[in-house]
């Protein structure tokens, strides 16, 4: 069975400032990995995936994230957040012909000036 | 291109009353989805349809039911609503099966069971 851990409920930071959402997973196949982000009262929009080839992604935001096979990680990353970016953040994994997202239980990130 | 949309937004209901959550989805998508949403518990699947005319189970499905009327419309129906309902319920679609295509979400629909 597939599952994802988000360790941190709630990340603080301040405006400009860099962050680090941690992700880790479990699968015994090969994985597909996602953030999706929530803003208030919104539903879930996809942030980045990694399915194949290079390790690190990235989105038109300014967030990366790297997968970590040794790790069983996927943490997000940016060098320097908005106030804009508050929001909650969650990580998912899939595999090939797995017909469902496993979901983790999200990090809230909390930027503020 | 409206994308995902759910109604009602908002919904009220007494412990044994019934309703449905409507979803539909203007993108072509096969495969379509409903969540629930608690804080701290992440997203969970309550059922999912991978093409037109099939049903699966998800991880909560006790409780409720669903439909896929078309290929454009998912329902999800709660026959004797309970307080454990009380949820932020999400529809989202999707082109293919999710381990290689994205995930569209609706904007959700609060529900409370009183």
């Amino acid at each position: 069975a597939q599952s994802v851990t988000q360790l941190d409920s709630q990340v603080p930071v301040f405006e400009e400032a860099p962050v680090e959402l941690r992700c880790n997973y479990s699968s015994s196949v090969s994985v597909y990995l996602f953030w999706y982000v929530q803003y208030p009262n919104q539903g879930l929009q996809l942030l980045l995936k990694y399915l194949s080839g290079s390790t690190l992604v990235e989105s038109i935001n300014g967030f990366e994230a790297e997968f970590n096979k040794s790790q069983t990680s996927f943490h997000l990353r940016k060098p320097s957040v908005h106030i804009s970016d508050t929001a909650e953040y969650f990580c998912a994994v899939s595999s090939t012909g797995f017909q469902k997202l496993v979901f983790g239980t999200g990090t809230r990130l909390l930027v503020s000036p | 291109n409206a994308g995902v949309t759910q109604t009602p937004k908002f919904q009220v209901l007494k412990t044994g009353q019934s309703m449905t959550l409507q979803c539909a989805q203007d993108m072509n998508h096969n495969s379509m989805y409903w969540y629930r949403q608690d804080p701290g518990m992440g997203l969970r699947l309550i059922y999912y349809s991978a093409s037109e005319g099939t049903t699966d189970k998800g991880e909560v499905p006790n409780g409720y039911n669903v439909s896929r009327l078309n290929k454009r419309e998912f329902s999800l129906r709660l026959e004797s609503a309970a307080p454990s309902q009380t949820s932020v319920y999400f529809c989202a679609s999707s082109e293919g099966q999710p381990g290689t295509y994205e995930q569209y979400f609706g904007p959700g629909t609060r529900l409370t069971v009183t």
